[in-house]
Parts: C-alpha cells; sequence; structure tokens
C-alpha cells in the first residue's frame, strides 16, 4: 500500500518568509510524528499527534513553528519568519498507534533557508 | 536527560560481519528501535527490542541489554548495498512513551 507522502520534496525560501510543509500519512495510522534531521545531527523530535488528543508539541524549537493535523489525517508543519538555522531534512513518521508501534517514515522535505 | 551515543563512521569489506553498537542513557526505557537511512532516503525500519537478549532477521540481527542500556546490530554477509547510515532510537517513558529519540548515526561504508 502507500507509504507517508510528503511535499514538497525540496524547498528554497527566503530568510524571514514562512513555509508550509505538508504530510500524508498511512491510511489508518492514528499517531504522527513530525522529525528534522540537521546536517551531521540525529534526528530531532518536533510534535506528535495521537488521533483526537492534543498534541505534543515538546520538541518545537520556538513559537515560530507550528503544526496542525486535520480530520485525524493530513498534518500540516509551518514556520514562520523562517531564519536559516531552520535549514534542515523534516520528516514526517506515522504509526497504527501510538504504543509500541513502528514508525513509518515518508521521504521528507529538504528545507533551505537563504 | 537523554543520550543515545553510536560510533559516527564504520568501514567494513563485502562479505564480512559488522556490528554497530549503541549505549543510551534515559530516565525511563520503553524499547530500542534499529533504522537504516541511505544518502537522502526515509529512515527505514529494521529491528525492534524491548526485552533483553537477540533478535534476528535474515542478514540483521539486533541485542539489547537494558541492564547496561547497550545495544549492537549486527549485519552479516554485507554487501555493497548495506552501505547506509544506522539509527539507533530509543522510546522513552519521558515523552509519554511514544517520540523517539535517536542518535546521530552511524555511516556504514561497505567496500570490495
Amino acid at each position: 500500500g502507500a507509504g507517508v507522502s510528503q511535499s514538497p520534496s525540496n524547498k528554497v525560501t527566503e530568510k524571514g518568509k514562512d513555509v508550509e510543509l505538508r504530510c500524508d500519512p498511512i491510511s489508518g495510522h492514528t499517531a504522527l510524528y513530525w522529525y528534522r534531521q540537521s546536517l551531521g545531527q540525529g534526528l530531532e523530535f518536533l510534535i506528535y499527534f495521537q488521533g483526537n488528543s492534543a498534541p505534543d508539541k515538546s520538541g518545537l524549537p520556538s513559537d515560530r513553528f507550528s503544526a496542525e493535523r486535520t480530520g485525524g489525517s493530513v498534518s500540516t508543519l509551518t514556520i514562520q519568519r523562517t531564519q536559516q538555522e531552520d535549514s534542515a531534512v523534516y520528516l514526517c513518521a506515522s504509526s497504527p498507534s501510538s504504543f509500541q508501534e513502528t514508525q513509518y517514515f515518508g521521504p521528507g522535505t529538504r528545507l533551505l533557508v537563504l | 536527560g537523554q543520550n543515545i551515543d553510536q560510533p559516527t563512521e564504520m568501514t567494513a569489506t563485502e562479505g564480512a560481519i559488522v556490528q554497530i553498537n549503541c549505549t543510551y542513557q534515559t530516565s525511563g526505557f520503553n524499547g530500542l528501535f534499529w533504522y537504516q537511512q541511505h544518502a537522502g532516503e526515509a529512515p527505514t525500519f529494521l529491528s525492534y527490542n524491548v526485552l533483553d537478549g537477540l533478535e534476528e532477521k535474515g542478514r540483521f540481527s539486533s541485542f539489547l541489554s537494558r541492564s547496561k542500556g547497550y545495544s549492537y546490530l549486527l549485519l552479516k554477509e554485507l554487501q555493497m548495498k548495506d552501505s547506509a547510515s544506522y539509527l539507533c532510537a530509543v522510546r522513552s517513558r519521558d515523552k509519554g512513551g511514544t517520540p523517539l529519540v535517536f542518535g546521530k548515526g552511524t555511516r556504514l561504508s561497505v567496500i570490495a
């Protein structure tokens, strides 16, 4: 079946602009995660959605970052007033539920802030 | 706090066996994952350990010792296509037992 998809694949933007990154999880997966992978760094947790529960936003690095998940499916990660340090690969993952389930990753969005 | 350590780079010969180690320190533990990531691609799931011992899956095996905070990934009969980064990740109870905490990854180069 279809895996996790993300769009765009690549995004180049100017410092100070807002960007939106989209994630389509695997159909039926109730848990959705956003991670960030910077050059030379491990994957860094950003935010997590489980069903209709309030999201766990504890990994968001600043209030310029926000995310929403509409209808329990598609999620959008928004970065406002982008900075050069926001340049990274943003990865989305989903799992059938939250507890002891393998997370399946999308191909990521490569963001470059000039 | 949480800390996951693994070697930055390793090189091994085609056909050989390689062991990639991972040590972790977390305030809670709820499972350890290994992922493979080829350059420019998404991480793909390799293995999951929650109890002590060895899990074998074809050419890949993963071992866990919870008392030592230690895991390793063993790759046998190495192939050129195994050249990739291998990510160790721990599920910690700090975050409701769900999001993964990743190490920086071990870049494995398989040479002829």
